[in-house]
C-alpha cells in the first residue's frame, strides 16, 4: 500500500540554525501539506501546496517558514532559523481526490 | 468551515462496539463527514468518509442523521489498538484538528 515518508524520524538543532524537513507524498498525490504538533497540544495546520505554489498558509507560517517541491518526488519544508518554540512534530500530508494520508512525522528538538 | 462538537473522552470495554458521536449542526449541504485518529504521536490516519449514506469499510462504519447535523463512527469489535484519539472533521482541504475524543479500550 502506498504511503507517506518522511525524513528524518528525529532533528535535533541549535537555535538559530536551518533546518530542512523532508517529505516523499504519495506518487500520484497533487495535494500537500504540512502540519505540526508541540507536545501535548493538537495537531496545527500549517500550509497546503498545489501546482507548484502554496495555496493556503497559517499564521504560524511566517516568514522563516518555505516549502518547495524540488523534484517529481521530494516535498520540503525548511526553517530558516530556528527558535526553542520550533520544538514539534512535523506531519507531511498528500491527497489525491479524497482523504489526506500522513507521514509518520519529524520530531525536530531545537537546543 | 463548520464547526464539530464531540465528547472529549469515552471507554469502551475491549470485543464491544465503540460508538464515537459528532455534532456537525452548521455543515454544508456539499461537505463531507471525515474521520481520522491519532494513536499516542503517530501520524494521523483516515479512518472513513461519507456525504449522506451511511458509509462502512474494513475499519469502521458511518452513520450520518438524515439532517445531516450528527454522525456516529463506530468500531465494530474494538481492540486494545484502537486506543486513540478520534477526530471527525467537515472540510478535508486544510484540515482543522479540534480536541477529538480520546477513545480508552478496556481490557
Amino acid at each position: 500500500e502506498p504511503e507517506v515518508t518522511q525524513t528524518p524520524s528525529h532533528q535535533v538543532t541549535q537555535m538559530g540554525q536551518e533546518v530542512i524537513l523532508r517529505c516523499v507524498p504519495i506518487s500520484n498525490h497533487l495535494y500537500f501539506y504540512w502540519y505540526r504538533q508541540i507536545l501535548g497540544q493538537k495537531v496545527e495546520f500549517l500550509v497546503s501546496f498545489y501546482n507548484n505554489e502554496i495555496s493556503e498558509k497559517s499564521e504560524i507560517f511566517d516568514d522563516q517558514f518555505s516549502v518547495e517541491r524540488p523534484d517529481g518526488s521530494n516535498f520540503t519544508l525548511k526553517i530558516r532559523s530556528t527558535k526553542l518554540e520550533d520544538s514539534a512534530m512535523y506531519f507531511c500530508a498528500s491527497r489525491g481526490n479524497g482523504e489526506q494520508f500522513f507521514g509518520p512525522g519529524t520530531r525536530l528538538t531545537v537546543l | 468551515d463548520a464547526k464539530t462538537t464531540q465528547p472529549p473522552s469515552m471507554d469502551c470495554a475491549e470485543g464491544r462496539a465503540a460508538n464515537l458521536p459528532c455534532n456537525h449542526s452548521t455543515i454544508s449541504g456539499n461537505e463531507y463527514v471525515y474521520w481520522y485518529r491519532q494513536i499516542h504521536s503517530q501520524g494521523p490516519q483516515y479512518i472513513i468518509h461519507g456525504l449522506k449514506n451511511n458509509e462502512t469499510n474494513e475499519m469502521a462504519s458511518l452513520i450520518i442523521t438524515e439532517d445531516r447535523k450528527s454522525s456516529t463512527l463506530i468500531l465494530p469489535h474494538a481492540t486494545l489498538r484502537d486506543t486513540a484519539v478520534y477526530y471527525c472533521i467537515v472540510r478535508d482541504d486544510k484540515i482543522i484538528f479540534g480536541k477529538g475524543t480520546r477513545l480508552h479500550i478496556l481490557p
